[in-house]
């Protein structure tokens, strides 16, 4: 099992530009988040899903735009890059149920320029 | 609000200096606290739950407790591979049964040899 798959590891942008950051795992679990992660600020969720079709904004979601058309797969998508998005970009999943042990990818560090 | 403050923020030890991170934490009812370690250039990586005040865990050289307002991962005889950065997160009980944990802005470790 690959676990939480995510890409690009490192990607530069202009501002302006749009991208998305990729995320998808095998594991079938049905909750899937992003965070993300900027010095002294900790981690901070953007948004997440408790299932296919269904998404949900957390903390700081401004800029961000998500879709969940399959359990596997949510995407991230950065439709104007803004200096202020500059940050490594994490993608976590969880099993369900009442726990909260998530699982979490390697990450995704983004320069805007 | 739920709010989770680590400290210190960053902990220097020697190797075989024994010493504990805390994690205070403010929520309208816990589920579940969480420690995470996270190494440079990686993806947090989960290390303990704790359900209830009293409840304790040991993982080699890791102790995690937990009180009602805080909880404490206790660290004996460090070694260097024990640098990292350590996170705390706790879940709410919360009607709908939202999985969202608040994380703490995490405890930098280095062990020197």
């Amino acid at each position: 099992n690959a676990g939480v798959t995510q890409t690009p590891k490192f990607q530069v942008l202009k501002t302006g530009q749009s991208m998305t950051l990729q995320c998808a795992q095998d594991m079938n679990h049905e909750y899937m988040s992003w965070y993300r992660q900027d010095p002294g600020m900790g981690l901070r969720l953007i948004h997440y899903s408790v299932g296919a079709g269904i998404t949900d904004q957390g903390e700081v979601p401004n800029g961000y735009n998500v879709s969940r058309s399959t359990t596997e797969d949510f995407p991230l998508r950065l439709l104007s890059a803004a200096p202020s998005q500059t940050s490594v970009y994490f993608c976590a999943t969880l099993e369900g149920g009442n726990t909260g042990e998530l699982f979490f990818g390697e990450g995704s560090r983004l320069t805007v320029l | 609000e739920d709010q989770v403050t680590q400290s210190p923020e960053a902990l220097r030890l020697q190797e075989g200096e024994s010493s504990s991170l805390n994690c205070s934490y403010t929520v309208s009812g816990l589920r579940g606290l969480f420690w995470y370690r996270q190494d440079p250039g990686k993806g947090p990586e989960f290390l303990f739950t704790l359900y209830s005040a009293g409840e304790e865990k040991e993982k080699e050289r890791l102790k995690a407790t937990l009180t009602k307002k805080e909880s404490f991962l206790h660290i004996t005889a460090p070694k260097p591979e024990d640098s990292a950065t350590y996170l705390c997160a706790v879940q709410a009980v919360r009607a709908g049964g939202s999985y969202i944990p608040t994380f703490g802005r995490g405890t930098s470790l280095i062990v020197h040899p």
